[in-house]
C-alpha cells in the first residue's frame, strides 16, 4: 500500500537555529498535509499543499510541495520552545476502493532554550 | 477553528468495564475517523466513517466498536476494557478525504 516516509524520526536543536524536516513516497500524491502534535493534544494542521511546486507560508513555518508529487518539505526558521511537539505529514491515498489519509510517522522535535 | 470536541478528556477504568467515547463534531462533515496512538508514536487508523450508518474497521485491528447514527456523533465503544488498550483515541472529521481535523483526544488507562 501507499507509504509516506518522514525523516529524521526526530531532532534535538537549540532555541533560534532553523529546521528542515522531510516526507517522501514512491506514489504521487496531489495533497500534502503538515500537521503538529503538541504533548497530549490532538494533531493541528499547520500548512496544506495542493499545487506540485508550491510553496506556502504560515508565519516561521514554509512547506513546499516537491515538483515530482512524491515528497515535501516542512522548514521552521529561527525556533522557539513552543515549536516542541511532533510533526506529521499526511496526504490522501487509498486503501483498497477506500479513499483515506495516508500518514507519516511523525518528526519529534525538542528545542534547548 | 475546528469544532470537533471529545469527552473524556482523562479516563482510568478497571478490567473488565464497558466504555464509550464520546465525539462529536458541529461542522457538517460526512467523514469521521478514530486513530490509536500510543505516546510519541505514529497514528493508527481503527475505523472510520463516510457518513451516516457507515462504518468500517481500520487498518490496525481493534476491539472496539463504533457507530454513526447521527452525522455529528461518532461514538467508540469498548464492550470489555482490557490494560493492552490503555492508550490515547483520537477521532478527527473532515469534508472530504484530505484535510483532517481533531479533537484533543481521551486519554485512556485501563487498571
Amino acid at each position: 500500500g501507499q507509504q509516506l516516509n518522514q525523516s529524521p524520526q526526530s531532532m534535538f536543536i537549540q532555541e533560534g537555529e532553523d529546521v528542515s524536516m522531510n516526507c517522501t513516497s514512491s506514489s504521487i500524491f496531489n495533497t500534502w498535509l503538515w500537521y503538529k502534535q503538541d504533548p497530549g493534544e490532538g494533531p493541528v494542521l499547520l500548512i496544506a499543499l495542493y499545487k506540485a511546486g508550491e510553496l506556502t507560508s504560515n508565519g516561521r513555518l514554509t512547506a513546499q510541495f516537491g515538483i515530482t508529487r512524491k515528497d515535501s518539505f516542512l522548514n521552521i526558521s529561527a525556533s522557539i520552545p513552543s515549536d516542541v511537539g511532533i510533526y506529521f505529514c499526511a496526504g490522501p491515498g487509498y486503501a483498497g476502493n477506500n479513499r483515506k489519509l495516508i500518514w507519516g510517522l511523525g518528526t519529534s522535535l525538542a528545542v534547548n532554550p | 477553528e475546528a469544532d470537533i470536541y471529545q469527552t473524556p478528556r482523562y479516563l482510568v477504568i478497571g478490567t473488565g468495564k464497558k466504555i464509550t467515547l464520546e465525539c462529536s463534531q458541529t461542522m457538517g462533515h460526512d467523514k469521521m475517523y478514530w486513530y490509536q496512538q500510543d505516546p510519541g508514536m505514529e497514528l493508527h487508523l481503527i475505523h472510520y466513517s463516510y457518513g451516516v450508518n457507515s462504518t468500517e474497521k481500520g487498518d490496525l485491528s481493534s476491539e472496539s466498536t463504533v457507530s454513526r447514527i447521527r452525522t455529528e456523533h461518532f461514538p467508540l465503544t469498548l464492550e470489555s476494557a482490557r490494560p493492552s488498550h490503555t492508550s490515547q483515541y483520537l477521532c478527527a472529521s473532515s469534508l472530504d478525504s484530505t484535510e483532517a481535523f481533531f479533537g484533543q483526544g481521551t486519554r485512556l488507562t485501563v487498571v
